[in-house]
């Protein structure tokens, strides 16, 4: 079964500094990684895939992503974060080959400060 | 280009009276579609998925259903509403190759009094 989990509930982060959400999953064939955000009572916005290729997936608002297969992971970067990034960020992974359903993390609240 | 609807944006209910939410896509054919609900702006559940007309898989057993009576509608019900059938409700659609990522409506507030 496939699963993934973001082990922080909540990343605190200065505006300007570099940002990381953490995310890692569990698929037993190939995965299909995306990052989703989501506003206040918004529905959710795609900002990145990795479907094969290259490692580092850029996406959306700056953010990037990199897929890591030997420690299941796909984290969201972003070089210098803005007030406006903050969100609540969802991971999600979707099983190649076959399945119809993705499955989300939990959800990460990110908080940048002035 | 592709968009999708969703109404009502919010809904209070009693306890007991039914429900109807629907959510419509534009663009497109033969979308795969979903339900979600994400209780306390957190975790998404997923609710039911559909893979065409008429076709409809449920994820979690409970008083809702869900149905597809056209290619591009997908309708969540329920017959008599519970407290904890409150919630924030996503429609969401993608296209039928697995890597195609989910595109997601703006949601339905359902507050169940």
């Amino acid at each position: 079964a496939q699963s993934v989990a973001q082990p922080e509930d909540q990343v605190n982060v200065a505006e300007g500094n570099p940002l990381t959400v953490k995310c890692t999953y569990s698929v037993s064939g190939n995965p299909y990684l995306f990052w989703y955000v989501q506003y206040p009572n918004r529905g959710l916005q795609f900002l990145l895939k990795y479907i094969t290729g290259d490692n580092l997936v850029k996406g959306s608002y700056g953010f990037e992503a990199e897929f890591n297969k030997s420690q299941t992971s796909f984290h969201l970067k972003k070089p210098s974060a803005l007030v406006s990034d903050s969100a609540l960020y969802f991971c999600a992974v979707r099983e190649g080959n076959y399945g119809q359903n993705f499955v989300f993390g939990p959800g990460t609240r990110l908080s940048v400060l002035p | 280009s592709q968009t999708i609807h969703q109404w009502p944006a919010t809904l209070v209910q009693p306890v007991g009276s039914p429900l109807s939410l629907e959510c419509t896509v534009e663009g497109t054919s033969n979308p795969n579609l979903y339900w979600y609900r994400q209780a306390a702006g957190r975790g998404l559940q997923l609710l039911f998925y559909s893979v065409g007309i008429g076709q409809i898989s449920s994820e979690v057993p409970q008083n809702l259903s869900a149905s597809r009576p056209q290619d591009r509608q997908f309708i969540l019900s329920s017959k008599k509403l519970l407290l904890s059938d409150s919630g924030f409700y996503l429609c969401a659609w993608s296209g039928g190759i697995p890597y195609n990522e989910q595109f997601f409506g703006p949601g339905t507030r359902l507050t169940v009094l």
